[in-house]
């Protein structure tokens, strides 16, 4: 149980493109669910936390109108990357929790290049 | 001051080693922590999730809370080359729900 997919695992794109990440409970029902960045060799950086129905909410210094978040089910998240620019290249991973419970579930993760 | 406090390695250690894997971090207000493996390329995959001072243990895992010292260790017992990852600690208070990690420690068991 407690199964996070995200689509795609991979994904190359031209600098200036839109770029969409799914992020998918497989059997159970996320309140919310979380975007985290990640960088070659570096930590897990939190980037927005998203409740279902609701705006996300950004962490400090993260653009809100590069990194659409939209929440709309209770098993699916999407981040968009607009206008991507080679600088936004890195592993993008997304968690999800259940309502009352503080632990996440994490899915396996998208990289992505943009060239 | 960092909210967690990881050293990122790299660590060697011969096959069968015990291995010991620490973060500090600063808050008191933290009430759950958790480790976490992660392989190259792959998203984290949970081995450890604790709340409060203690120790848990499961299989050749065993987690330390100490919040009196705000440090928390993951020890490896018997340790195997399959075990080479690296490994993030990290840390959470109720209401927010966020993780914070820290930066991670990379381990290689060596055969």
């Amino acid at each position: 149980g407690a199964v996070v997919s995200q689509h795609p695992s991979w994904v190359i794109c031209k600098s200036g493109t839109s770029v969409k990440i799914e992020c998918r409970s497989l059997d159970f029902q996320a309140t919310t669910m979380f975007w985290y960045r990640q960088f070659p060799k570096q930590s897990l950086m939190l980037m927005a936390t998203s409740n279902e129905g609701s705006k996300a909410t950004y962490e400090q210094g993260v653009e809100k109108d590069k990194f659409l978040i939209n929440h709309a089910s209770l098993t699916l998240s999407t981040l968009t990357v607009t206008s991507a620019h080679p600088e936004d290249s890195s592993f993008y991973i997304c968690s999800a929790r259940v309502r009352g419970d503080n632990e996440q579930f994490f899915g396996p993760g998208t990289r992505l290049t943009v060239l | 001051q960092k909210e967690v406090e990881q050293d990122p390695g790299p660590l060697s250690v011969p096959e069968g080693a015990i291995v010991s894997l620490n973060c500090t971090y600063s808050n008191s207000a933290f009430q759950y922590f958790m480790w976490y493996r992660q392989y190259s390329r792959k998203g984290p995959e949970l081995l450890m999730y604790t709340y409060s001072s203690g120790n848990k243990e499961d299989g050749r895992f065993t987690a330390q809370v100490d919040k009196s010292s705000k440090y928390i260790s993951l020890f490896i017992r018997d340790s195997q080359p399959s075990d080479s990852a690296t490994y993030l600690c990290a840390i959470s208070t109720s209401g927010t729900y966020k993780y914070i990690f820290g930066t991670g420690t990379r381990l290689k068991v060596l055969a």
